[in-house]
């Protein structure tokens, strides 16, 4: 119940694809789902962040899109760059308590 | 204004040694996390402090590890007698924590290696 299940493992795509990565969780009191950009030897950066009062947020090039019958949520990254080749986590959380993650994709994005 | 900050950044032990993790949270945040990244996994939750609460530690997964938050804003993470299955990152994270404002915020971590 406390799981949550991110994939793919790896996302390889060129330069302006639209890479998309998939998580989905059990349990229904999660009310805070954010997503997390890790580059290697550095902590994780809060990237864009979900409540399952609205379907879909976007911030810049990053839109979540977020399923609250299917208990899924998604993050695609518009007009992709090597810059952004990192890995990406998917989280989730109730109030202010403990996130659990995913278990992490790496994207590489060539040029 | 200054994020979380980590130390050390790397620290190598043999086995069997205690150490100690630091870690100071961004200022004014009431909530500090404790995590853990194995290598090329995904984060594992050890702690949480909420104030003056009693902390969470549901997480920690043996009696060697454990954490204090001193005046409601450093923490320490001690591991006691280390065994080389705890390498990993251990990354702490801070949060305002109040109604609408739950994101937590990362520190680089710090690299524990374990001979």
């Amino acid at each position: 119940q406390q799981q949550v299940k991110q994939s793919p493992q790896s996302l390889i795509v060129q330069k302006g694809g639209i890479p998309i990565i998939n998580c989905a969780y059990e349990n229904t009191a999660f009310d805070y789902f954010p997503w997390y950009q890790q580059f290697p030897g550095k902590g994780p950066a809060l990237l864009i962040a979900i409540r399952p009062d609205v379907s879909e947020k976007k911030e810049g090039r990053f839109t979540i899109s977020f399923n609250k019958s299917a208990k899924q949520f998604s993050l695609h990254i518009m007009d992709s760059q090597p810059g952004d080749s990192a890995t990406y986590f998917c989280a989730a959380g109730r109030n202010t308590d403990k996130l659990i993650f995913g278990t992490g994709t790496r994207l590489q994005v060539f040029p | 204004g200054a994020g979380v900050s980590q130390s050390p950044s790397n620290k190598v032990t043999e086995k069997g040694k205690d150490v100690e993790l630091r870690c100071d949270p961004i200022s004014g945040h009431t909530a500090l996390y404790w995590y853990r990244q194995s290598l090329g996994q995904g984060l594992e939750f050890l702690i949480y402090f909420q104030g003056n609460s009693a902390p969470d530690k549901s997480g920690l997964p043996s009696d060697r590890f454990s954490a204090e938050r001193t005046g409601g804003s450093v923490s320490t993470l001690t591991i006691q007698r280390t065994q080389q299955e705890d390498s990993a990152v251990y990354l702490c994270a801070s949060s305002l924590s109040h109604a609408r404002s739950y994101e937590q915020y990362f520190g680089p971590g710090t690299r524990l290696t374990v001979t």
